[in-house]
């Protein structure tokens, strides 16, 4: 049973413009939730965290928002570039020592 | 240059075939995991290490075995290849106490196993 849920699993945006990827989680024992990016034929690598104390974290382009009592959050990228095409992973930890809780992705196009 | 070396990045294998996918980092970390990646279900844990000789199972641990004898190294071992193990793999490293908080994961590039 998937305790992190991305129900999106694509979205197509035009350069410019704000992408917004959306992450719904179960589990109220999580308590630090992080975004991953992943290219092609590379490993995810670390892009923004949040922890469950705070509602918004921000760096850069990048903005992590947190809605503790809707279990939701949500990653937005402003403004949308081309090399932000990748897919994109929320993960979740704090519940169970050693683990990290991840989603099942969402595939981010960024178009001219 | 800190980092997670997989190998193989490719392999195809037949079932029953035993293989190990080794994994190696240069980091000093403590911690260690294997994730596999398939379509739908995003990343799932298959085993950790919080540090040498310590191991314990994610949430798909069934027909994996790993080992931790020296910290930088971690192999996936796969005694008898099934087709159900067909994915992709990624070995990643974190800081002691793994990935909680701030601890983020360092990931290999990937290693993609077909069992036929």
């Amino acid at each position: 049973d998937q305790q992190v849920k991305q129900n999106s699993p694509s979205l197509s945006v035009q350069e410019g413009r704000i992408s917004i990827l959306n992450c719904d989680y179960t589990n109220s024992m999580f308590d630090y939730f992080l975004w991953y990016k992943k290219y092609p034929a590379e490993g995810p690598t670390f892009l923004i965290s949040i922890s469950s104390i705070k509602d918004k974290n921000e760096d850069g382009r990048f903005t992590v928002f947190l809605n503790k009592s809707a279990k939701h959050l949500s990653l937005h990228i402003v403004p949308s570039q081309p090399g932000d095409s990748a897919v994109y992973f929320c993960a979740a930890s704090g519940w169970s020592w050693g683990k990290l809780q991840f989603g099942a992705g969402t595939q981010v196009v960024v178009t001219p | 240059e800190a980092q997670v070396t997989q190998n193989p990045r490719y392999l195809i294998t037949v079932t029953g075939k035993k293989l190990t996918v080794t994994c190696s980092q240069n980091m000093n970390h403590e911690y260690m995991s294997w994730y596999r990646q398939d379509p739908g279900l995003g990343l799932r844990q298959i085993y950790y290490s919080m540090n040498v000789e310590v191991t314990d199972k994610g949430d798909v641990p069934e027909g994996y075995k790993v080992s931790r004898k020296e910290k930088r190294n971690f192999p996936l071992i796969l005694e008898s290849p099934s087709p159900n193990q067909t994915s992709l793999y990624f070995c990643a490293s974190s800081l002691a106490g793994g990935p909680s908080g701030a601890n983020v994961l360092t990931f290999g590039a990937g290693s993609r196993l077909t069992v036929l």
